[in-house]
């Protein structure tokens, strides 16, 4: 089974810089089953990239994804005071048949 | 839009049962692969099952033989029945869906579940 560890634990950043966030898989995955999500306190989390790099409806072009392999990234190209939050990322195996959600990264502000 | 509504959660005591429900007020619920997701109280999300559009069911390790995913499609509505409860079930339940089984692009509010005695 998939084990997603995802990087760095927390990432404090000033609104209007860069963030990357790493997932990295226990063995190598299809890019077609890398999801990321996004979750702000007390709401459910909200689907951002799947397929790793597809944006999902709505989803701004600050957002981007990235990888193959084992190494999957998610980039915030300039951070907006909305973005700060919890990242997941998520991994659909066929065999056998789980999604399995990485530790999450948490994007705060410096 | 689509919409998810929860309900049933609340406080149950070690070895019971609960029975979570999560209606659907979109039109193509029973051509969505739903699931339950779920959320222990400072952690990370936890995938617990999966159904297939057509019946098909999948379960996580932690909770199999214990819970069990069922859906109306003729109700627009996921059921999840929880039995056998221990304490580190404590959770926000999450249902979300989606038109593939790869990743989840809806979600309910989540509606939470207490095992204490």
């Amino acid at each position: 089974e998939i084990v997603l560890t995802q990087s760095p634990g927390t990432l404090s950043l000033s609104p209007g810089e860069r963030a990357t966030l790493s997932c990295r898989a226990s063995q190598s995955v299809s890019s077609s089953y890398l999801a990321w999500y996004q979750q702000k306190p007390g709401q459910a989390p909200r689907l951002l990239i799947y397929g790793t790099s597809s944006r999902a409806t709505g989803i701004p072009d600050r957002f981007s994804g990235s990888g193959s392999g084992t190494d999957f990234t998610l980039t915030i190209s300039g951070l907006e005071p909305e973005d700060f939050a919890l990242y997941y990322c998520q991994h659909y195996g066929s065999s056998p048949r789980v999604l399995t959600f990485g530790g999450g990264t948490k994007v705060e502000i410096k | 839009e689509v919409q998810l509504v929860e309900s049933g959660g609340g406080l149950v005591q070690p070895g019971g049962s609960l029975r979570l429900s999560c209606a659907d007020s979109g039109f193509t619920f029973s051509n969505n692969y739903m699931n339950w997701v779920r959320q222990a109280p400072g952690k990370g999300l936890e995938w617990v099952s999966l159904i297939y559009t057509g019946g098909s069911t999948y379960y996580a390790d932690s909770v199999k033989g214990r819970f069990t995913i069922s859906r109306d499609n003729s109700k627009n509505t996921l059921y999840l029945q929880l039995n056998s409860l221990r304490a580190e079930d404590t959770a926000v339940y999450y249902c979300a869906g989606g038109v593939t089984r790869y990743y989840l692009d809806y979600w309910g509010q989540g509606n939470l579940v207490t095992v204490s005695s």
